[in-house]
């Protein structure tokens, strides 16, 4: 397997734009998360689904940003639309279910957007 | 408090010393834990589980303490190599909600 793929692998943009991160999971993976990476803030959890279904949003910043999983092998963060704070490294990561809890996540490569 | 928290280091350490860190968390109903590793410019990627009874993979031992809550990872005969930001993940049960926490890492310099 390729492993989780992120597409763009660097995005910049200009503020007011809207950006559309991709993410394909690991193949019979069936949890797919959403993670915002910064040096003020760490690593943070936007959203996560299980079976393509979103369970917890709570960590996503405001209604600028939204995501879908429209089928188990392919997700899109959007947002819409962009601010200079937004400026990250996006990260995608998939796990399969272990039980009660959560299994290894397995993260893709990143993206790294940068707003204007 | 922040409900999961690491020493931001940096940790800057001799090769072939041992060095451990720990990782605070204040819900008392965290089931899992796991300690990730996450190179420069890179994505993190999972260096181990913690387990109730402590565990060990080659120079590296976590442990659990669930009385005072908080995991720990030593690293012996630290290599060059080892040098990275090392992250540390709780998970567990929050009202109704499954909740996945990340500790704002802590950073290793191994030096020669």
């Amino acid at each position: 397997d390729a492993g989780v793929i992120q597409s763009p692998r660097h995005e910049v943009t200009e503020m007011g734009q809207e950006v559309t991160l991709r993410c394909k999971p690991i193949s019979g993976h069936d949890y797919l998360f959403w993670y915002r990476q910064t040096m003020m803030r760490g690593l943070e959890l936007l959203i996560y689904f299980n079976n393509n279904v979103p369970i917890d949003d709570s960590g996503m910043p405001e209604d600028r940003f939204s995501a879908k999983m429209p089928n188990a092998s392919f997700s899109t963060l959007k947002i819409q639309p962009s601010e200079p704070r937004d400026s990250a490294v996006y990260f995608c990561a998939s796990s399969y279910p272990s039980g009660s809890s959560y299994n290894e996540q397995f993260f893709g490569p990143g993206t790294r957007l940068t707003v204007l | 408090r922040k409900e999961v928290e690491q020493d931001p280091g940096p940790f800057n350490v001799p090769e072939g010393a041992t060095v451990a860190f720990n990782c605070t968390y204040s819900n008392s109903a965290s089931q899992s834990f796991f300690w990730y590793r996450q190179d420069c410019r890179k994505e993190p990627k999972l260096l181990m589980s913690v387990y109730s009874s402590g565990n060990e993979d080659g120079r590296f031992t976590a442990q659990l303490n669930r009385a005072s809550q908080y995991i720990s990872l030593l690293i012996r005969d630290s290599k060059l190599s080892d040098s990275a930001t090392y992250l540390c993940v709780v998970t567990g049960r929050m009202d109704s909600n499954y909740q996945l926490i990340w500790g704002a890492g802590t950073k290793l310099i191994i030096k020669p």
